[in-house]
């Protein structure tokens, strides 16, 4: 089973700054099958990109991804108040039978 | 547009089965894609728990497997989470979500159900 690692725990930025998220697998991940999500208090997760480097119908253009193999990031280029919220990935592992695992999730937090 | 609504007994006893479905909406489930449940503990990370075709194929996390059961019902349009043995380690918010998959780029849940959170309690 394929570990994902998050880092770091906890993330504070301000406004406007530029936010670098980290999610390290312990093994190579097929294919770029990386997933992240966005999740807010209360509410259900949302997908923001999938495939590494695909964004998701209706997130804008300031979320980005990026990475391969064992490394990937999400970036959000330009912080609005209402990307403070918690960062999950997740992997597709395609080995019969499929299987998905998550990150332990990033805390973004406003400075 | 696709939604997705959870529903079930919100306490259940330990030892006994946990019980959930998922009513789809915008979107017939025999027409395609796979279905999941995931889990959350309180405060904690997501889990996923296991995913069903419409043709009934699933496969299921091996953690879980032993005491997981997922089953659809395509004339209702929703699908079925069995948990069995339930212990407090299992209290969580489920969530149900329409799983995507492409060859280039694996595979996602969306969108998601708002969850529905069931406690593990005597």
């Amino acid at each position: 089973e394929i570990v994902l690692t998050q880092s770091p725990g906890t993330l504070s930025l301000s406004p406007g700054e530029r936010a670098t998220l980290s999610c390290r697998a312990s093994q190579s991940v097929s294919s770029s099958y990386l997933a992240w999500y966005q999740q807010k208090p209360g509410q259900a997760p949302r997908l923001l990109i999938y495939g590494a480097s695909s964004r998701a119908t209706g997130i804008p253009d300031r979320f980005s991804g990026s990475g391969s193999g064992t490394d990937f990031t999400l970036t959000i280029s330009r912080l609005e108040p209402e990307d403070f919220a918690v960062y999950y990935c997740q992997q597709y592992g395609s080995s019969p039978p499929p299987m998905y695992t998550f990150g332990q999730g990033t805390k973004l937090e406003i400075k | 547009q696709v939604q997705l609504q959870e529903s079930g007994p919100g306490l259940v006893k330990p030892s006994e089965t946990l019980s959930l479905t998922c009513a789809v909406s915008g979107y017939s489930i025999s027409s395609g894609y796979y279905w999941g449940w995931i889990r959350q503990p309180p405060g904690k990370g997501l889990e996923w728990i296991g995913s069903i075709y419409h043709s009934g194929s699933t496969y299921y996390n091996p953690s879980l497997k032993s005491r997981v059961t997922i089953s659809v019902d395509t004339s209702k349009n929703q699908f079925s989470l069995k948990l069995s043995s339930v212990t407090a380690a299992d209290t969580a918010v489920y969530y149900c979500a329409r799983e995507g998959y492409d060859i280039l780029t694996g595979g996602w849940f969306d969108p998601w159900g708002q969850g529905t959170l069931v406690t593990v309690s005597s």
